[in-house]
């Protein structure tokens, strides 16, 4: 069965450090989400794209965090500098462009710590 | 922004019981998914509903969309040991955004 693919798992940093997070969506799936989940929440919408293009990055810190999908297919998420409160679980979700169906597939996630 | 209001926070049940949480909306949703999500692990989608007073199951689990479109339940029948994580619902209000509850964490005694 076809599964979002995320990595790192974890990833452990210090403060002011670059981290960058990398997603592969399911073949065929041209939405693609960046979430964050910090622990005892569920997850807020970071950016969504729609094949090469950002549809929806209104939640996205763009001061210190930075998403591409440069070919439409996988994508990046960067934060530079990192900070303290950034510390939680980064997930990846995709979806096929349907307007009636709105089935989102989640990838593993990456735990990110910073110090 | 969009509030979802999910309940109980957590339940802590006989194996065997049947479990029910529910989750209800300031507005209006279209859409209505039910999440499982293990520790250190992704959300897996678990139920999708797309009309008002739809009624589905999966295996144990069924779920249905509010006739007001504001809510929506989840129930879990004869539960089992690994029915055990964090249950989660989402609605979408408008093109493809999701709003996730808060989540209601599933213990299990056997």
């Amino acid at each position: 069965e076809a599964e979002v693919a995320q990595s790192p798992r974890y990833k452990i940093t210090e403060k002011s450090q670059a981290v960058a997070f990398w997603c592969d969506p399911i073949s065929g799936h041209a939405t693609l989400y960046w979430y964050r989940q910090i622990l005892g929440q569920g997850p807020e919408l970071l950016v969504q794209f729609q094949d090469e293009s950002v549809v929806d990055d209104s939640q996205l810190p763009k001061d210190r965090f930075s998403a591409e999908r440069l070919k439409g297919v996988d994508s990046t998420l960067k934060i530079q500098p990192a900070e303290l409160g950034d510390s939680a679980m980064y997930l990846c979700a995709s979806s096929r462009l349907r307007a009636d169906r709105d089935e989102q597939f989640f990838g593993p996630g990456t735990r990110l710590t910073v110090l | 922004g969009q509030q979802l209001n999910q309940s109980p926070q957590s339940m802590f049940i006989q194996e065997g019981e049947d479990v029910s949480m529910n989750c209800t909306s300031s507005s209006i949703f279209n859409t209505w998914l039910w999440y499982k999500q293990d520790p250190g692990e992704g959300p897996v989608l678990l139920i999708a509903l797309y009309k008002a007073g739809e009624l589905t199951s999966n295996g144990r689990l069924t779920a249905q969309f509010g006739i007001t479109r504001k809510d929506s339940f989840l129930n879990i029948s004869a539960s089992i040991p690994s029915d055990v994580g964090i249950y989660f619902c989402a609605g979408d209000e408008y093109g493809n955004k999701l709003v996730f509850g808060a989540g209601t964490i599933l213990r299990v005694k056997s």
